[in-house]
């Protein structure tokens, strides 16, 4: 089945402990992309990757890190987690940039 | 900012088209627009898009004005599970593998479908 993959679904960790999200596509997409999701604020752009080994800032990088060393995955890494991260995350992929995207679950994260 | 104007909220009686109309007044030539809808907390789920004929697929038909400058997303017999956020956003049509393209979303629209 053509899917998304993101783990862990749900995670509550402490300030300050590093933390990856994994997020994984099995439909040979090039484009990859992460967002974060607020009340209030939608859907924001964290980071996102053309191809592997390009990568490139959305709206809000700041506090996240990502890289995409093969072409079906592209972890988003949080160095120092702080609680104003605390967010419902979502990874897509695209065959191509600029085509439609296709969304993990979500992983909904609690920084204390 | 978002690219795109959509209403925060609408409702659409059960069986009956939902219209979800959006602006994006400075769309460029080469930008498509792309609708969206998220369930619940649920990742989004794309639905349809279009450069500037309209188009219909299995779930829904776009309407695109002939500037471009708006569009209209129907779904032509709404049921209880078309409730949803809707999302209208653009992006650039072709891209070089060195081009920008960074994702605009805005708050879309609350669409309640009412028995």
């Amino acid at each position: 089945e053509a899917q998304v993959t993101q783990n862990p679904r749900y995670l509550i960790t402490v300030t300050g402990k590093k933390l990856t999200v994994t997020c994984s596509q099995n439909m040979n997409h090039e484009y990859m992309s992460w967002y974060r999701q607020d009340p209030g604020l939608g859907l924001r752009q964290i980071y996102y990757s053309m191809n592997v080994e390009v990568t490139d800032k959305g709206d809000v990088p700041e506090g996240y890190k990502v890289s995409r060393k093969e072409k079906r995955n592209f972890p988003l890494i949080l160095e120092s987690p702080s609680p104003n991260q605390t967010s419902l995350y979502f990874c897509a992929s695209s065959l191509l940039a600029g085509s439609e995207q296709y969304f993990g679950p979500g992983t909904r994260l609690t920084v204390t | 900012d978002a690219k795109t104007t959509q209403p925060p909220s609408m409702d659409c009686a059960e069986g009956r088209a939902a219209n979800l109309p959006c602006n994006h007044s400075t769309i460029s030539g080469n930008e498509y627009v792309y609708w969206y809808r998220q369930i619940h907390s649920q990742g989004p789920q794309y639905i349809i898009h279009g450069l500037k004929n309209n188009e219909t697929n299995e779930m829904a038909s776009l309407i695109i004005t002939e500037d471009r400058k708006s569009s209209t997303l129907i779904l032509p017999h709404a049921t209880l599970r078309d409730t949803a956020v809707y999302y209208c956003i653009v992006r650039v049509a072709i891209l070089m593998k060195t081009s920008y393209d960074k994702v605009i979303f805005g708050p879309g629209t609350s669409l309640s479908v009412i028995p």
